[in-house]
Parts: C-alpha cells; structure tokens; sequence
C-alpha cells in the first residue's frame, strides 16, 4: 500500500542546533516533493519544493535533499531558534491534481 | 501578500444539517482544493478542482459533499447531511498550477457537528 512516514512525531533540540526531519515514501513515484510549516490552528505554509531531477535545494537557513532511489527526503533548519518551533509536513504528488501530507513531526526547540 | 480567506473561522451545527463552508481563493490561482483535519491527525485530501470540474476526490469525499465555485471568486465546499465524524478542521487551498507549484492555504474552518 501507499505510505508517507515522518520519522518521528516530535523531535526536542537545542536552539543553535541542525534539527534533521525525515520523510520516507512507499509506493510513488512523485514527480516533486514539498515541505509546509504548520502552527497550531493555522493552515499549512509552504517552505520548499525540490524537484525529482534534483538533490538538494536551499532556502536561507532550510535545507531539503531528495533522493528517489532511496524514496527519502530529509529537511534541515540550520542554527535554529525557537520561533522554528511548529509541526513540519512533507508533502508529495500522488496524481497531477492530488497532493497528500505525512503525518507531521512536531519540532520544539528550547533556549 | 495574496491570501486564501476562509469562512466563518468556527460553525457549529447539529447532526444532520447541511454546512456550506466559503473559501475566496487568491484571484489568478487555477487549482483549488479542500483538505480536513480532524484534531491531532495529519492534513487529508478531500478534492481537487479546475475549469469548473472535479479533478480528484478521495474516498471521504463521498455523496454527502459537493463544490462548487458559483462565481468568479468564491470557492464552496457544502456537507448536506453532517455527522458527528466530519467534525475536523477544513482547509481551502489554491495553487497557480497543476504541478510543481505549492498549496496556498487558508487558516480553516472548524467545524463542530453536535
């Protein structure tokens, strides 16, 4: 069956650390990859888009790898703070019109 | 910025009535979509539309909902029959394209069937 798994559903890390997220697909073959920022009772942000053709694409202090070989995508915040603290989606196209969500992983970073 | 604007922000209705929940997507954006969140569960796809059509649905969007965009601007999802379990977040989101271009999301409405 069609999976997306978030490694974790909450991951605790100091401020100033490299927090790392996964996202693991099963059964696609999605054409790009997407990652939103969600707070709680908001509707999703969107962050990044990397394509399939690509391996990495950045964003100030965001980082996003996409390997399709190994069906993973790992999302990086650099130097972090805790205003990055949020629930972080990954995100990818099962059809043309159809974009579906993992579960999230809750990021928390302490002073 | 551009936003999705959503309404109301909060509708509570009793078992079995019918809810229309209003959306006015960002106005050059071609693709729109409704998601639910049922509280602490992830973001689920409900369908897609384009040009006046259904593009996409998933199996929770069954009989008892509808879209429809009945103007230029507004985007409506309406539940004819609510039940206690549609009681969740739902959000509107719209896109410029069909692919590789992100979801603008609202920030939701929550429903609450009694």
């Amino acid at each position: 069956s069609q999976k997306i798994e978030q490694n974790s559903e909450a991951l605790n890390i100091q401020e100033g650390k490299t927090a790392t997220l996964t996202c693991n697909y099963t059964n696609y073959s999605p054409a790009y990859l997407q990652w939103y920022r969600q707070d709680p009772g908001r509707g999703p942000v969107f962050l990044l888009l990397i394509r399939e053709n690509e391996k990495e694409k950045r964003k100030e202090r965001l980082k996003v790898t996409f390997d399709t070989t190994l069906k993973q995508s790992l999302f990086h915040i650099t130097a972090s703070q805790p205003a990055d603290s949020a629930t972080y989606l990954c995100a990818l196209d099962s059809s043309a019109s159809k974009i579906i969500f993992g579960s999230g992983t809750r990021l928390s970073i302490r002073p | 910025e551009p936003e999705v604007t959503q309404t109301p922000s909060h509708q509570v209705t009793q078992m079995g009535q019918e809810v229309i929940l209003r959306c006015v997507p960002i106005s050059n954006h071609l693709y729109f979509y409704w998601y639910r969140q049922i509280l602490g569960q992830k973001v689920e796809f409900l369908v897609s539309f384009y040009n006046n059509e259904i593009s996409e649905k998933s199996e929770i969007f069954d009989d008892q909902f509808s879209v429809e965009r009945p103007d230029g601007s507004n985007f409506t999802l309406k539940i004819r029959s609510t039940k206690l379990e549609d009681s969740a977040m739902y959000f509107c989101a719209s896109s410029k394209m069909e692919r590789d271009s992100p979801l603008h999301f609202g920030n939701g409405t929550r429903l609450t069937v009694t």
